[in-house]
């Protein structure tokens, strides 16, 4: 399996609360991704990164925001959660855009 | 013009039968089309993937047809086993659009029954 480790694995926040996401990758891959995935939805973007510091907006990327301020570490923060945001949140890399991507375990986070 | 639309959204199929999960583009840009398996509890892993030069690929019992005029790309699971049961996502991309990431189809549940 790459080398890609999220935390936390699960967490439970109440609504308004900062919450902050990290994925953690040691294969060097240059891109890095978030994605939410809800019944119904599939796999939505949020953000992704093309280098450290090099970020864009994905498909769905209100009310979030990230930070790579090395290779291996992307954060993704939920300035104040909502329940909407209850989901499940997966990190990817990829050493390019269209090389193949994987994808880290994944963290379940409920907003009540 | 960037979406690609994935059906059906879940599919049972019986034991030794032939999965069939569809999706179409509108990019005619698009020329990568990977599809991937995710187990329950898992992320999303890559099960195989097709560019637009050739008509079909296989790998064991899975394969990618796609047909350039219609737009559309499939993936058939021959022999279907219960092992199977996964979710699948068809994905596209672009080959010289910049960083621009894949875009994922909405996946397909698919159950295999004994």
């Amino acid at each position: 399996d790459a080398g890609i480790t999220q935390s936390p694995r699960h967490k439970v926040t109440e609504t308004g609360t900062p919450v902050t996401l990290r994925c953690h990758q040691t294969e060097n891959h240059r891109y890095m991704y978030w994605y939410r995935q809800d019944p119904g939805h599939g796999l939505r973007l949020i953000h992704y990164s093309y280098g450290v510091k090099d970020t864009d907006k994905g498909e769905v990327s209100d009310g979030y925001s990230v930070s790579r301020s090395k290779t291996e570490d992307f954060l993704l923060t939920l300035e104040s959660a909502t329940s909407s945001q209850t989901s499940v949140y997966f990190c990817a890399i990829s050493e390019g855009p269209r090389n193949e991507q994987f994808f880290g375990p994944g963290t379940r986070l409920t907003v009540l | 013009q960037q979406q690609v639309k994935q059906s059906p959204q879940s599919l049972i199929v019986q034991k030794g039968g032939i999965s069939i999960i569809n999706c179409a583009y509108e990019n005619t840009a698009f020329d990568y089309f990977p599809w991937y398996q995710q187990f329950p509890g898992k992320g999303p892993a890559l099960l195989i993937a097709i560019r637009p030069d050739v008509s079909e690929k296989k790998e064991g019992r899975f394969t990618i047809s796609f047909n350039k005029s219609a737009k559309q790309f499939s993936l058939h699971i021959m022999d279907s086993q219960p092992g199977d049961s996964a979710t699948y996502f068809c994905a596209a991309s672009i080959l010289n659009s910049g960083n621009t990431p894949l875009v994922f189809g909405k996946g397909t549940r698919l159950s295999v029954i004994a």
